[in-house]
Formats: structure tokens, C-alpha cells, sequence
């Protein structure tokens, strides 16, 4: 089955800086590649995914995404964060089975 | 419906009760997911269904926690004996296809919050 890492698990930044949230996953077949965001007191939304084509993926409200296949990985990005960013972001990955998720990033944007 | 709905949204129980959440997934949607989520844990694997069946259910914690689904729609998850470890947002989730079967995008209730005292 395949599992998936997230770094820094807490993240506190200013307005306007860029934010780049890592991910990790091991899982040796064709995967499906997602981030969701969780604002505080809101259900999980889906921020953007990769199936296949083209490796940088763009999302909702300025976030992309880049799947580096040689690195196992699907980092996201944001060039200039808002205080609305505050959030919690969640990688997730599907295989052939479950679609699972690495423990999160909490994201603290200070205005 | 529009969304994947969860009931009840809140729930408080006795330690030693049983309950029961609901999940309405989206019409059409053929794979259904439960996963839990506890504070500082992130989002935990439960089962996974296809039609009625579930061909993954090795998330669940204890035989305490079992789940059906009914008529490829419905589905519901129930506690036995609850325990105050089991606190935490109960999410369902539901998609066209499920995995293995092409590309396709998992879409999330808003959960159940289940508190034990």
C-alpha cells in the first residue's frame, strides 16, 4: 500500500511570502496525486490533483503543484500567501487501493 | 445530491454506547470511503467500498467498528461499546470510480464529530 510523507508540520509565515509545502510518497505504480484544504471549522476541499500530462498542475487561488516521478514527490506552491491561506493542507495519494494522506501541514499566515 | 452528507454532524455518547453515522454519498458515485480524523493525527484509513461490497476494510480499528452499505448508495458506520479513544470527525467520502478503475477526484462530507465522555 502506499503512504505519504508531509515535512513541517507547522508552518508560520507572513503575508506576501511564498510557501512551498513537500510531499512524499512511496508507492511503485501509476498513482493518482492530490492536495486537499481543510480552513479552519470547514470541511476537506480538493485544491488541485494530477492524473497525468502535464507535471505542474494549477489549482484554485493561485496554488500549484509540480510531480517530480524520479523524486517521488508533489510539492505545492504559492508564490504570495494571504492571511485566508491559513489552513490545513493534507497530500493524498491513490494507488490501486485506498486513497491515502500524510499527517497535514498547519499553515499559519500572519497579516 | 449535490455534495456527500453526513449524519448527524455532531454527536455526544456515553462511554460503553453504541452509534451510528450516516453517509449519503453523491448520486452515481460507485466507491465510498470512511476515514477518521483525530486531533494531530491527520486522516486515517477505515474502509472502503465498491457497490456494496468492501474489498478494503482493513482500517478499522477494532471489532467494534463495522459498516455496510445498502442498495450502492447508503452507508453506515457503527461503534460498539464506544470507547473515549474514538473521538474524532468521522469523514466520508464518495467518488465515480474506485481505484484501479482510471483517474478520479474523491469528494468529502463534512464529518461527524463524535465526542465520547
Amino acid at each position: 500500500a502506499q503512504s505519504v510523507s508531509q515535512h513541517n508540520h507547522h508552518v508560520i509565515l507572513s503575508e506576501a511570502a511564498s510557501l512551498e509545502l513537500g510531499c512524499n510518497y512511496s508507492y511503485g505504480g501509476t498513482v493518482n496525486l492530490f492536495w486537499y484544504v481543510q480552513y479552519p471549522g470547514q470541511h476537506l476541499q480538493l485544491l488541485l490533483k494530477y492524473f497525468s500530462g502535464d507535471p505542474l498542475v494549477k489549482g484554485i487561488k493561485g496554488f500549484e503543484a509540480e510531480f517530480i516521478k524520479s523524486k517521488f514527490s508533489f510539492n505545492l506552491r504559492k508564490p504570495s500567501v494571504q492571511w485566508s491561506d491559513t489552513a490545513e493542507y493534507f497530500c493524498a495519494v491513490r494507488g490501486n487501493n485506498r486513497l491515502a494522506f500524510g499527517k497535514g501541514n498547519q499553515v499559519v499566515v500572519i497579516p | 445530491g449535490a455534495g456527500v452528507s453526513q449524519s448527524p454532524s455532531n454527536k455526544v455518547t456515553e462511554k460503553g454506547k453504541d452509534v451510528e453515522l450516516r453517509c449519503d454519498p453523491i448520486s452515481g458515485h460507485t466507491a465510498l470511503y470512511w476515514y477518521r480524523q483525530s486531533l494531530g493525527q491527520g486522516l486515517e484509513f477505515l474502509i472502503y467500498f465498491q457497490g456494496n461490497s468492501a474489498p478494503d476494510k482493513s482500517g478499522l480499528p477494532s471489532d467494534r467498528f463495522s459498516a455496510e452499505r445498502t442498495g450502492g448508495s447508503v452507508s453506515t458506520l457503527t461503534i460498539q461499546r464506544t470507547q473515549q479513544e474514538d473521538s474524532a470527525v468521522y469523514l466520508c467520502a464518495s467518488s465515480l470510480r474506485g481505484p484501479g478503475q482510471g483517474a478520479d477526484t474523491i469528494y468529502f462530507g463534512e464529518g461527524s464529530w463524535l465526542t465520547v465522555v
